[in-house]
């Protein structure tokens, strides 16, 4: 079946420092792909949709600048944390879309981030 | 996005039948019913989708009610493996495919 991997798993970096995240779709193409933020014992809050070939789309309260989002190509979408901060230490995870029109969505791993 | 309400917690006993009721009285005529299995850092996970009446996988039945204002997830003979979080899940399939997830049920197997 669709399967959706993300890399790392998880990183530890010094507050200040950027972290990069990756989004691939292994066996499909994905042009739209979506990330999550995951605090503990809290549901999954949607940071933004990311489009192939063009800009992503931020949900209200999330800083674009702050949390940079490339789709490069049909498989891969990266988040950037820039100038990472305690307070973003938290569990990111992706999705996209299996079948464009459905709401069944194949779920990344997710990468905890943890940020000193 | 039609709003859905779902018990916070739910305990239950290896093989017992665990339901989980979820209410989204708005939900409109294109809207279908989508839950979603959680574990403990990790993604989510399709479980089933519907419509109306009932769906049937090797994993679990959705039933729908005429009116369907609410659906219910059923999980026959559970194990402790089955301990997670649900989400249960309402949106239109023709849109833009955006998913908004609510509190979820969070689901505790005790031996």
């Amino acid at each position: 079946g669709a399967v959706v991997s993300q890399h790392p798993s998880w990183v530890i970096c010094k507050s200040g420092t950027s972290v990069k995240i990756e989004c691939r779709s292994l066996d499909f193409q994905a042009t739209t792909m979506f990330w999550y933020r995951q605090f503990p014992k809290q549901s999954l809050m949607l940071m933004a949709t990311s489009n192939e070939g063009s800009k992503a789309t931020y949900e209200q309260g999330v800083e674009k600048d702050k949390f940079l989002i490339n789709h490069a190509s049909l498989t891969l979408s990266t988040l950037t944390v820039t100038s990472a901060h305690p307070e973003d230490s938290s569990f990111y995870i992706c999705s996209a879309p299996r079948v464009y029109g459905t709401d069944t969505q194949y779920f990344g791993p997710g990468t905890r981030l943890t940020v000193l | 996005l039609a709003k859905t309400t779902q018990p916070i917690s739910m305990d239950s006993y290896e093989g017992q039948e665990v339901n989980i009721t979820c209410s989204h009285n708005n939900i409109a005529t294109n809207d279908y019913i989508t839950w979603y299995q959680q574990f403990p850092s990790q993604g989510p996970r399709f479980i089933i989708q519907g419509y109306k009446t009932k769906v049937t996988n090797e994993v679990a039945s959705l039933f729908i009610p005429a009116d369907r204002k609410s659906s219910t997830l059923s999980l026959p003979r559970v194990s402790l493996s089955d301990t997670a979080v649900y989400y249960c899940l309402v949106g239109d399939r023709g849109r833009d495919d955006k998913i908004i997830f609510g509190k979820g049920t969070r689901l505790h197997i005790l031996p």
